[in-house]
């Protein structure tokens, strides 16, 4: 079984488009994350959050927002899609904030 | 904020090499991580440890938290630890009790047969 799962693995879409990623874990941890990889492949927090609520927000464009339903679940959706925007984000999980942390396979978004 | 630097950028090494791949940061901390990113992109945790020493099959990281750096040892390298490995460090935000990992540049490590 899957601890973290991403889903789709690949996302190509235009310029303005509405997206979104889906972020499961069934590893019974409170926190979960959101981070992006830029093309030099360094990692950057964008969220996180703690039993559904919002504890860290990056320095993000507001056109990304992201909803937790449930504690299992983190899901990002991003606004107007710009060229910028394409990147690898990974969503990850701990069992709360500072510990160890187990990361999805990645969404590779591509904006056209 | 923590910064982080890591060193090596790039390591190309034989097939049976010992590897070290260090990592320094600039605040004092709890823990530090290790990350292991796969050709194919899939991040696995590797270690997080938070004093001294931890060995996994051919792994093994250190720490000193009093000069605030660790190391990664690999022990007689193979082609298949070639991957990018991360050092990152947590920032703990006391407004939010939330915490965040600042994550080193990556070594590129290549393990030629």
């Amino acid at each position: 079984d899957t601890a973290v799962s991403q889903t789709p693995k690949y996302l190509v879409t235009q310029m303005g488009n509405d997206k979104s990623i889906k972020c499961e874990q069934n590893l019974g941890h409170d926190t979960m994350y959101w981070y992006k990889q830029d093309s030099k492949k360094f990692l950057k927090i964008m969220f996180s959050y703690n039993n559904k609520e919002l504890i860290i927000n990056e320095t993000v464009p507001n056109r990304f927002s992201p909803k937790s339903p449930d504690k299992a679940h983190l899901n990002l959706h991003i606004n107007s899609l710009e060229l910028g925007d394409s990147a690898v984000y990974f969503c990850a999980s701990s069992q709360d904030p500072g510990n160890e942390q187990f990361f999805g396979p990645g969404t590779r978004l591509t904006v056209l | 904020k923590n910064e982080v630097e890591q060193s090596p950028q790039n390591l190309t090494a034989q097939e049976g090499e010992f590897i070290t791949i260090n990592c320094s940061y600039s605040v004092g901390i709890s823990a530090l991580h290790w990350l292991q990113q796969h050709p194919g992109g899939g991040i696995v945790s590797l270690f997080m440890l938070s004093s001294g020493k931890k060995k996994h099959g051919r792994l093994i990281a250190t720490i000193n938290i009093q000069e605030k750096h660790s190391s990664l040892h690999i022990t007689a390298s193979h082609p298949r630890d070639s991957a990018v490995y991360i050092c990152a460090v947590p920032d703990y935000l006391l407004e939010t009790s939330g915490s965040r990992l600042t994550f080193g540049e990556g070594t590129q490590l290549t393990v030629n047969p």
